[in-house]
């Protein structure tokens, strides 16, 4: 069974850093692009960033809105996806989704990031 | 990006009442490989998303065969057939045929 597992979020101030993580099973990870998805409370749904395998080189990509700020990593060792944050902004404020490029399921329970003054 | 664009923005229904749900996009959404990669998420509410159907007709696994998914190139439709209250929530088209992954701004179903 496929699972992906969030962790990391919190209540942090403006300008802070923060870093999030995803714990993943069941599916062979080293070979699967990953992404982290955002929705701000009360909106839809928003890519937020990308890193491929070892095969594209860990390739990462980012949203216009984040790039600069935010940087998504991998271990494939520990299948894990990672998102680190910093120059938090209030804008930041959503809960935070990994998944599997390409495929949308499952998803995770995602992890509430609050950016407040 | 490719633009994603929902209709209705909600929808009202009654218990087996049947809807429909419209998804236009920016650009085709045929691949090079000649699939096309249009997907439906639910959004139950308080919940995460959940995958029902992907490329654009195939019902994901356990999905009732209630929900169908139709279309192509740029137009697509989701239909409910005898709408029951767990399928009420918000309803997004996806698109990962382009990069970036773009999202429908959402359709809420709720009840009348």
């Amino acid at each position: 069974e496929v699972q992906l597992v969030e962790t990391g979020g919190g209540l942090v101030r403006p300008g802070s850093s923060l870093k999030l993580s995803c714990a993943t099973s069941g599916f062979t990870f080293s070979n699967t692009w990953m992404n982290w998805v955002r929705q701000a409370p009360g909106k839809g749904l928003e890519w937020v960033a990308l890193i491929k395998d070892k095969y594209s080189n860990y390739e990462a990509n980012y949203a216009e809105s984040v790039k600069g700020r935010f940087t998504i990593s991998r271990d494939d060792s520990k299948s894990r996806v990672y998102l680190q944050m910093n120059t938090l902004r209030d804008q930041d404020t959503a809960t935070y989704y990994c998944t599997r490029r390409g495929y949308y399921t499952p998803w995770g329970q995602g992890t509430l990031v609050t950016v407040s003054s | 990006d490719v633009v994603m664009t929902q209709t209705p923005p909600s929808l009202s229904v009654a218990i087996g009442q049947s809807v429909s749900i419209s998804c236009k996009s920016s650009q085709s959404l045929v691949y090079s490989d000649g699939k096309t990669y249009l997907h439906w998420l639910l959004q139950s509410p308080g919940r995460s998303p959940k995958r029902l159907i992907y490329q654009v007709s195939n019902l994901g696994s356990g999905v009732p065969d209630r929900f169908s998914g139709t279309g192509s190139q740029k137009d697509f439709t989701l239909k409910i057939s005898r709408v029951e209250a767990e399928d009420l929530g918000v309803y997004y088209c996806a698109q990962t045929t382009h990069f970036p992954d773009t999202f429908g701004a959402g359709t809420k179903l709720e009840l009348k």
